[in-house]
Order: structure tokens, then C-alpha cells, then sequence
């Protein structure tokens, strides 16, 4: 079992719709979540970092972590064409040496 | 502006040669990675440093090098005993919270 699962898609929306994205991870001890954005042959570009279970917010960005399920997420409102890109998740130890990634969504929103 | 570049964009590397990436940071972050992102893979740990004159091996260190002469200098060496190097290659860094920021990328072909 992958230490982190994250559906490849590809995922294509309509401009305007909620996007959701997830991941899955095997082992407890990760207590730090990340969600970053890679446009096209680009470096990825950190979105969210939260430590706790439940929910923050940024703009049209909420993560949402659910440490009792080993499961978190990413919610996109008012989805743009601007936000077509691959989404990754990072899950991480204390001491930063130990960083996981999915690998990646790759999220389409069309005009 | 504070930030991670790396160079070159793109590298060339024909069959037996070693081959530099170069990874400089301007955000007086102790920490340094190389990743290696493959397509539908996540990125996988090459090597990472903590501090100057020291490194540690990450998940696919072999065929690779590293040096950390200085504080804002990470270069990272592909040898000619990586036999599959075609990749793209992220260089990171932090501060001290348990995230990481990353450059550019580097993409490296083989001839």
C-alpha cells in the first residue's frame, strides 16, 4: 500500500462548479498536510499547510483533514479556467525529512 | 525578490557524462531537497540537507551527488551510474515549519 493515494484523474469541470480533491494515507504519525498547485511544466506552488484535523479556508480554497479517517481534502469554489492544473498532496513529519506526495491530480476547467 | 531558482530550464545529457543542476535560494532557509517527478508519480526524494556540510540520502539516491558548500547553494551532480535519469527535477526549501517551497524545475534528457 502507497503511503499516500490520489486519484490521477484526469478531472474536467465546467467553469463556475466546486471542485473536490482527495487523498488517502496509511500512516498515523503524518501530522502535517499540504496541497500544492503545478501548472504545466512548472515548479509546484504551496496552496494550503494545516496541522489539525478540520477545516481552513483561503479565498476560494478550503482543505478540510480528517486525521481519525486518514483522509483529506481539497475544495475549490467558483472553479476558473485559471485553476486548471495538477493538485498535489503532501503529508509530512515533525522535523520536515519525510515529506509524502500523491501523485497528483490533473483538474481541467473549461470556459 | 526572495525565491528558489534553478538552472538551467533544460539539460542535455548524453550517455557517460555527469551532469550539474544548480539550486540557489534566497530565503535563508537551513533546509535543501532534490526530487525527482516522474509522470504519474509523486515526487520522490533524491537527497536533502539540513545544514551546511551535510547531507542525507533520500528514497533514490543512487546515481546521484550532492554538495552544500554554503547556505543558499544546493547543486545536485547526475552521474553516469544513473541509468534512467530523464526526468524533471525540483530543487526545495525551509525555514522550519514542516513545508517546503520550491523552484522552477530542471528537466534533464538524454541524447
Amino acid at each position: 500500500q502507497k503511503e499516500v493515494e490520489q486519484d490521477p484523474g484526469p478531472l474536467s469541470v465546467p467553469e463556475g462548479a466546486i471542485v473536490s480533491l482527495n487523498c488517502t494515507y496509511s500512516n498515523s504519525a503524518f501530522q502535517y498536510f499540504m496541497w500544492y498547485r503545478q501548472y504545466s511544466r512548472k515548479g509546484p506552488e504551496l496552496l494550503m499547510y494545516t496541522y489539525s484535523s478540520g477545516n481552513k479556508e483561503d479565498g476560494r480554497f478550503t482543505a478540510q483533514v480528517d486525521k481519525s479517517s486518514k483522509y483529506i481534502s481539497l475544495f475549490i469554489r467558483d472553479s476558473q479556467p485559471s485553476d486548471s492544473a495538477t493538485y498535489l498532496c503532501a503529508i509530512n513529519l515533525p522535523g520536515n525529512n519525510d515529506m509524502r506526495f500523491g501523485a497528483g491530480t490533473r483538474l481541467t476547467v473549461k470556459p | 525578490d526572495g525565491g528558489i531558482t534553478q538552472s538551467p530550464k533544460y539539460l542535455f545529457r548524453k550517455e557517460g557524462q555527469n551532469v550539474t543542476l544548480s539550486c540557489e535560494q534566497n530565503l535563508n532557509h537551513d533546509a535543501m531537497y532534490w526530487y525527482r517527478q516522474d509522470p504519474g508519480q509523486g515526487l520522490r526524494l533524491i537527497y536533502y540537507s539540513q545544514i551546511v556540510n551535510d547531507f542525507q540520502k533520500g528514497d533514490i539516491a543512487e546515481g546521484y551527488s550532492v554538495s552544500r558548500e554554503k547556505k543558499e547553494s544546493f547543486p545536485l551532480t547526475v552521474t553516469s551510474a544513473q541509468k534512467n535519469p530523464t526526468a524533471f527535477y525540483l530543487c526545495a526549501s525551509a525555514g522550519g515549519a514542516e513545508t517546503q517551497y520550491f523552484g522552477p524545475g530542471t528537466r534533464l534528457l538524454v541524447l
